[in-house]
């Protein structure tokens, strides 16, 4: 089952504006993941923020952390063409002793030169 | 060498088939996932295999059946599929399945059709 629910399902802008992608989850987390995915390929991770941090920076990609609302947002600063892709947040649950990621149902981000 | 591979890319198989979809790392992680993926969804968690042993199934039916050769091989066969069974595959893997907070590592994905 999902745990997190992220929004816009598509989110559609022109080369150079920002992007906020916006991701909700049900139970406490210890930390949460965000990936990427070009269409039809596998996932690449893009950052990880844990449940004491507030806020992290990597490059043009800005994430937000609020665990008393259970969400997250993802910015994507000064967007390109190749940041078209799907976004997905992803949060850990535990199983009989082991991890296993749970992701949100995704954000299809359209950049447009 | 941060890289997952996959192969076949594509694979399409009738019902009565038997094929086997692989995956390899190199980059000495111990535990190796397999996913569902349909179009416009997430990924959905079908095993996890840590330490070469089956750790998490995700009550995924036995026509698909997992296999773990060795620390570097992820191997899923394939027997008796439906055609709602067409869909990504994707592998992954992480350093281990035990911790939190572990990036896991995707290859591009085997795109299945059951016809």
């Amino acid at each position: 089952s999902q745990q997190g629910e992220e929004d816009p399902q598509a989110l559609s802008i022109q080369e150079g504006e920002n992007a906020t992608m916006n991701c909700s989850y049900k139970t406490s987390i210890n930390n949460l993941q965000w990936y990427r995915q070009n269409s039809g390929r596998g996932l690449v991770h893009l950052i990880l923020i844990r449940s004491n941090e507030r806020e992290k920076h990597s490059g043009r990609l800005r994430v937000t952390l609020d665990t008393s609302k259970k969400s997250s947002s993802l910015l994507i600063t000064a967007s390109r063409a190749a940041d078209t892709a799907s976004y997905f947040c992803a949060t850990d649950a535990e199983s009989g002793g082991y991890n296993k990621l749970i992701f949100g149902a995704g954000t299809r981000l359209a950049v447009h030169p | 060498d941060t890289e997952v591979t996959q192969t076949p890319k594509h694979l399409v198989m009738g019902m009565t088939n038997k094929k086997s979809l692989k995956c390899e790392q190199h980059m000495g992680h111990r535990a190796m996932y397999w996913y569902k993926q349909k179009a416009k969804k997430p990924p959905e968690l079908m095993f996890v295999y840590s330490y070469e042993k089956l750790s998490i199934n995700e009550s995924v039916p036995s026509r698909f059946s997992p296999e773990c050769p060795n620390s570097s091989l992820l191997n899923l066969h394939l027997h008796a599929l439906q055609p709602e069974d067409s869909a990504l595959y994707l592998c992954a893997s992480s350093q281990d399945a035990g911790l939190g907070g572990e990036t896991q590592y995707f290859g591009p994905g085997t795109r299945l059709l059951v016809l």
